[in-house]
């Protein structure tokens, strides 16, 4: 398809186990970003990428959770050790890069931990 | 980062003008205005985007007054379908260089 893809788009796992969330962006994208939106909130800003490298990730919130984006397509949100509060949608973006403000949003992946 | 103040919600019928404001007095000289739209179980999707004066594209309107410390979202002629969380956003139009940040939004609920 032409936009944001997010797998799984429904994940739920128990408590201390490892998730991973994948984000493939639009083609030819080179900004990527994850936000973790929880019910009733807006979305979160967790990492941003430009390219391979992650840019800013100042909203992670803890060393739990590192992203990776190897090859400047795909990314993966990996998670360890889940907490119940880790529970939200975590929302993928991804923008042509440089010169414009207009992010495009995959649908997301709902996490649930047990 | 320009921190963001929007109501909470606002509530429409339909076929009327709706005008969503937000305050951002520490907007920068840089910075630009852009609003999302987000339905549940969506995520967020671009509306418009300006930096003064006025906007308009096919879905809504954006006035920016001089003093850049406020801007209104227009929405005409509101529909059922137009019931949606609204965000304003202010952060450099390259966003290369910065993430966007969201703050809570404007629950728009058009009734019928």
């Amino acid at each position: 398809g032409a936009g944001v893809s997010q797998t799984p788009s429904n994940k739920v796992t128990e408590k201390g186990k490892y998730v991973e969330l994948r984000c493939d962006p639009i083609s030819g994208h080179t900004a990527l970003y994850w936000y973790r939106q929880s019910l009733g909130q807006g979305p979160e800003f967790l990492i941003y990428f430009q390219g391979t490298g992650a840019a800013d990730d100042s909203g992670l919130p803890n060393d739990r959770f590192f992203a990776v984006r190897p090859e400047g397509s795909v990314s993966t949100l990996k998670i360890q050790r889940t907490e119940r509060g880790d529970s939200a949608v975590y929302l993928c973006a991804s923008s042509p890069g440089l010169g414009t403000g207009e992010l495009f949003f995959g649908e997301g992946s709902r996490l649930t931990v047990l | 980062l320009a921190k963001t103040t929007q109501p909470i919600s606002m509530d429409s019928y339909e076929g009327q003008e709706v005008n969503i404001t937000c305050s951002h007095n520490n907007i920068a000289t840089n910075d630009y205005i852009t609003w999302y739209q987000q339905f549940p179980s969506q995520g967020p999707r671009f509306i418009i985007q300006g930096y003064k004066t006025k906007v308009t594209n096919e879905v809504a309107s954006l006035f920016i007054p001089a003093d850049r410390k406020s801007s209104t979202l227009s929405l005409p002629r509101v529909s059922l379908s137009d019931t949606a969380v609204y965000y304003c956003l202010v952060a450099l139009r390259d966003t290369g260089r910065r993430a966007l940040t969201f703050g809570s939004g404007t629950r728009l609920q058009v009734q019928p």
